[in-house]
C-alpha cells in the first residue's frame, strides 16, 4: 500500500518556468489537498478537492492551478514560477466521512525558484 | 485571516516535564480538531484529535483539552521525552467545507 506519492522530491526552476507537481493516492480517498510549508508560516492550504471534478481554493491559491479528473490524482500546476513560490509542498488526502478524517501526507516536494 | 492561532512558536522542556501547546479559533462551525506531529524531512502525521462534544481526550502520554466556550484547545505531552522533539501543528476542519487549515506550528525540543 503506497499511500500518498508525491513526485518529484526536489526541483529547481527558473523564474517564469512552468511545472506540475504530481500527487497520487491509492486509498480511494475523496478529499485531497495541497499545502505549502514555509518557516514561521506553518502549513498553508493552497487548493483542495472533495472528489473528481470538484476543486476549491484554500488560503493561498494565487499562482497555482489544480484539477481533479480522477479520484487518485491531484496535480498542482505552477504556470509561471516566482521566487516567492520557493517552498516545501505537501499533498494530503483523507476520507470525508465523519470519524475518518485523518489526513495522510506525502513526503513532500522541495521546490526552489531562482 | 488566520483560522487558528497557535502558541508558542517554540518550546524547550526538560525530559520528564509537561509540554503544553495552545490553539484558539473563532469559527464555531469547526467540528474536528486534530493535532499533527512532524519530524524533520517528513510529512506531518496525525497524533490525536477531538470533537467539540467532549472536553478531553487522552491517548497514552498525549492529551487534548477542549474548551468550547473559550474556543480554545490545547495539547499536553506528559513525561516528555527527547523522541518527542518535533514540530506540532494544531488544525481545524469545517464539516461543511471539508477543508483542513493548520496553525503555524510549535517547535518542541525536549532536552535530557
Amino acid at each position: 500500500n503506497a499511500g500518498v506519492t508525491q513526485t518529484p522530491k526536489f526541483q529547481v526552476l527558473k523564474t517564469g518556468q512552468s511545472m506540475t507537481l504530481q500527487c497520487a493516492q491509492d486509498m480511494n480517498h475523496e478529499y485531497m489537498s495541497w499545502y505549502r510549508q514555509d518557516p514561521g508560516m506553518g502549513l498553508r492550504l493552497i487548493h483542495y478537492s472533495v472528489g473528481a471534478g470538484i476543486t476549491d481554493q484554500g488560503e493561498v491559491p494565487n499562482g497555482y492551478n489544480v484539477s481533479r479528473s480522477t479520484t487518485e490524482d491531484f496535480p498542482l500546476r505552477l504556470l509561471s514560477a516566482a521566487p516567492s513560490q520557493t517552498s516545501v509542498y505537501f499533498c494530503a488526502s483523507s476520507p470525508i466521512s465523519r470519524g475518518r478524517e485523518k489526513l495522510f501526507f506525502g513526503s513532500g516536494t522541495q521546490l526552489s525558484v531562482l | 485571516q488566520q483560522q487558528v492561532k497557535q502558541s508558542p512558536q517554540s518550546l524547550i522542556v526538560q525530559k520528564g516535564g509537561i509540554s503544553i501547546i495552545n490553539c484558539a479559533y473563532e469559527n464555531t462551525a469547526f467540528d474536528y480538531f486534530p493535532w499533527y506531529q512532524q519530524f524533520p524531512g517528513k510529512g506531518p502525521a496525525l497524533l490525536i484529535a477531538i470533537r467539540p462534544d467532549v472536553s478531553e481526550k487522552k491517548e497514552g502520554r498525549f492529551t487534548i483539552s477542549f474548551n468550547k466556550s473559550a474556543k480554545q484547545f490545547s495539547l499536553h505531552i506528559m513525561d516528555s521525552q527527547p523522541g518527542d522533539s518535533a514540530t506540532y501543528f494544531c488544525a481545524v476542519r469545517s464539516g461543511g467545507y471539508q477543508k483542513v487549515t493548520f496553525g503555524i506550528g510549535t517547535k518542541l525540543q525536549v532536552i535530557p
